[in-house]
């Protein structure tokens, strides 16, 4: 149980093109979802929070217009990197909330913006 | 900003060994979080502890929160091979899992054969 999926594993797109990634929780309906990434040999850093049907909450220093965040149902919530550039390329990965204090998490996307 | 410090960062010993790692902060937290991640994956859920000097056991992996909810410790036993891999700590202080988690910046561990 407490599966969490991601789509696209890996995705190459060019500066200044959107991408998007999408959190599924497969076998759990999932209260909040949160969004993190993952720079190489770093640990993860958390980027916003998704509450089904609300506003995403992002992180101080996290542009919410750059790294939109729609969490249309209790099983997928989406991340759209908007322009992207060289600099947003990173490990992104999602985790999901049942209800109690564990996070599942999802096995990321790796984007590289050339 | 809550911060987790974590050590050490790179650990290598044989097989056989036992180790200790360790994740302390100056925050109060409701539930602490161990994880271990593979290279290209997401980290994937060993253990949490809530309760103040609560041990939790995952067969050679003994887990100890302290007894304030500042810190803990993830001790292994007879370290073998499998054990390779980057153990992360991770810490949430919303009282409820409602907030995102606080990670510590993980360590590195090698067991060689």
């Amino acid at each position: 149980g407490a599966v969490v999926s991601q789509h696209p594993s890996r995705v190459i797109c060019k500066s200044g093109t959107s991408v998007k990634i999408e959190c599924r929780s497969l076998d759990f309906q999932a209260t909040t979802m949160f969004w993190y990434r993952q720079f190489p040999k770093q640990s993860l850093m958390l980027m916003a929070t998704s509450n089904e049907g609300s506003k995403a909450t992002y992180e101080q220093g996290v542009e919410k217009d750059k790294f939109l965040i729609n969490h249309a149902s209790l099983t997928l919530s989406t991340l759209t990197v908007t322009s992207a550039h060289p600099e947003d390329s990173s490990f992104y990965i999602c985790s999901a909330r049942q209800g109690g204090y564990e996070q599942y998490f999802g096995p990321g996307t790796r984007l590289t913006v050339t | 900003t809550q911060l987790l410090e974590q050590s050490p960062q790179f650990l290598s010993i044989q097989e056989g060994e036992n180790l200790t790692v360790y994740c302390n902060s100056s925050s109060v937290f409701s539930s602490l979080q161990w994880y271990r991640q593979e290279p290209g994956e997401g980290p994937v859920l060993l253990v949490t502890v809530v309760t103040g000097g609560e041990v939790k056991k995952l067969k050679r992996l003994t887990f100890q929160f302290g007894d304030a909810r500042k810190d803990s410790s993830l001790h292994i036993t007879a370290a073998q091979p499998g054990d390779t891999g980057l153990y992360l700590c991770a810490g949430d202080t919303s009282g409820g899992g409602a907030d995102g988690l606080t990670f510590g910046k993980g360590t590195h561990l090698i067991i060689q054969p």
